[in-house]
Formats: structure tokens, C-alpha cells, sequence
């Protein structure tokens, strides 16, 4: 089975502090994604990628930024963390972009 | 503009009884859906799912009805267990290129023992 791990389940980070968000999958997917999920609103695309060193912006990029230098590896980066990126963050990955993903258990992130 | 639309955010059902979750899509390019479960705290995980040449498929208590003429699929398990209890989240893709799946907003199912 394929495995997408997340570094943390929960954090707590300060305004304006810078923050990285790790995920690792472990099948040699090509494609990688970063949602995050919030009551109502469901499942945001916030980045994707297709390809090492490649990305693309999803529905909500604004305050995110993402780096991939390995292809198993995705990292999702705000710049400087608002009250408002509080949420549940979740990282996929898939074989193909059409494909069914898989996903990680999500980190919680509260901004303080 | 949602693409993919989950117009009930919550439903409680009784054990035993049929739940039926329901969605709607505007992308006639869409060929593929699924629908992930979600519990809190844990990433989604996929449920099952159907291809647009299908209008049926069938796993166990799950089961997904497409209906291409009205853009509407719904899922319906039968007896819902409390442990089906979770954020059903309806999932789209379309055949023409190179783009993520699209998500609906979720139902919150409650079934209640």
C-alpha cells in the first residue's frame, strides 16, 4: 500500500513565523497535492505538483508557497503564518493526476 | 463556480436504516467519480468509485448510482453502521488533461445506534 506520511499531526506556530510542512510518500508517485479542509468549505487545492522541481497553483495558493526537490518528498511552506491558515492540512499523492489519491492523516495546524 | 456539489452538509440516520449521500456535478468533461470517507483527525480514504461508461458499481454495503442525464450520482449504504459515521466527500475527474480531482464540500453522516 502506499503510504503518504506527514511530519506532524499537530502544530502550534505564532503569527509571522515561517512554516514548514512536510509529507513523504513512498510508492514513486509522480504527483503530489496540498489541500487543506475546513468546516464548510470541504477540500481546497492549495498546490500541486506533477514533477520534481515542478508546481502549480491550485484554488487557494495566496499565503503558501511549496518546494519539491525530491519526488517523494512535497513540502508546503507559509511564509508568514496568519490566524487565518489555522486548519487541517492534507497532503496526497497519485500515480497519475486522473488517478484516485492517497491520502496523509493530515496536520493540524493552529496559528496563534 | 463548484463543479461538484454536495448540497446536504449533515444527515443522521438510523442503524440498520439506508443512507443515501448525493452529488452534483457541472463538468460534462467529467468521466470519473469517487467518494473518499474522511473521520476527524485522519486523512481521507477512498470508499469506491465509478466510471462515466457505468451506471452502477457496487462494493459490499456501498453502493454508487450515476445518473449522466441529470449530472447526479448518489451513494447509498445499506444497514449504515455507527462506525459509518464520517465526512463523505464526492470526488470528480475530468478525462480531458492534466488537472486535479475535483472535491466536493462533504456530508457529515451521523448514524445513530
Amino acid at each position: 500500500d502506499v503510504k503518504v506520511t506527514q511530519s506532524s499531526r499537530y502544530l502550534v506556530k505564532r503569527t509571522g513565523e515561517k512554516v514548514f510542512l512536510e509529507c513523504v510518500q513512498d510508492m514513486d508517485h509522480e504527483n503530489m497535492f496540498w489541500y487543506r479542509q475546513d468546516p464548510g468549505l470541504g477540500l481546497r487545492l492549495i498546490y500541486f505538483s506533477y514533477d520534481v522541481k515542478m508546481k502549480e497553483k491550485g484554488d487557494i495558493p495566496e499565503g503558501y508557497s511549496v518546494s519539491r526537490e525530491k519526488k517523494e518528498r512535497f513540502s508546503l511552506i507559509l511564509e508568514s503564518a496568519s490566524t487565518n491558515q489555522t486548519s487541517m492540512y492534507l497532503c496526497a499523492s497519485s500515480l497519475l493526476p486522473e488517478d484516485g489519491y492517497t491520502f496523509g492523516s493530515g496536520t493540524r495546524l493552529t496559528v496563534v | 463556480d463548484q463543479q461538484v456539489k454536495q448540497n446536504s452538509p449533515s444527515l443522521s440516520v438510523q442503524e440498520g436504516r439506508i443512507s443515501i449521500l448525493n452529488c452534483d456535478y457541472t463538468n460534462s468533461m467529467f468521466d470519473y467519480f469517487l467518494w473518499y470517507k474522511k473521520y476527524p483527525a485522519e486523512g481521507p480514504t477512498f470508499l469506491i468509485s465509478i466510471s462515466s461508461i457505468k451506471d452502477k458499481n457496487e462494493d459490499g454495503r456501498f453502493t454508487v448510482f450515476l445518473n449522466k442525464s441529470a449530472k447526479h450520482l448518489s451513494l447509498h449504504i445499506v444497514p449504515s453502521q455507527p462506525g459509518d459515521s464520517a465526512v463523505y466527500f464526492c470526488a470528480a475527474r475530468a478525462y480531458s488533461g492534466n488537472t486535479p480531482l475535483v472535491f466536493g464540500k462533504g456530508t457529515r453522516l451521523s448514524v445513530i445506534a
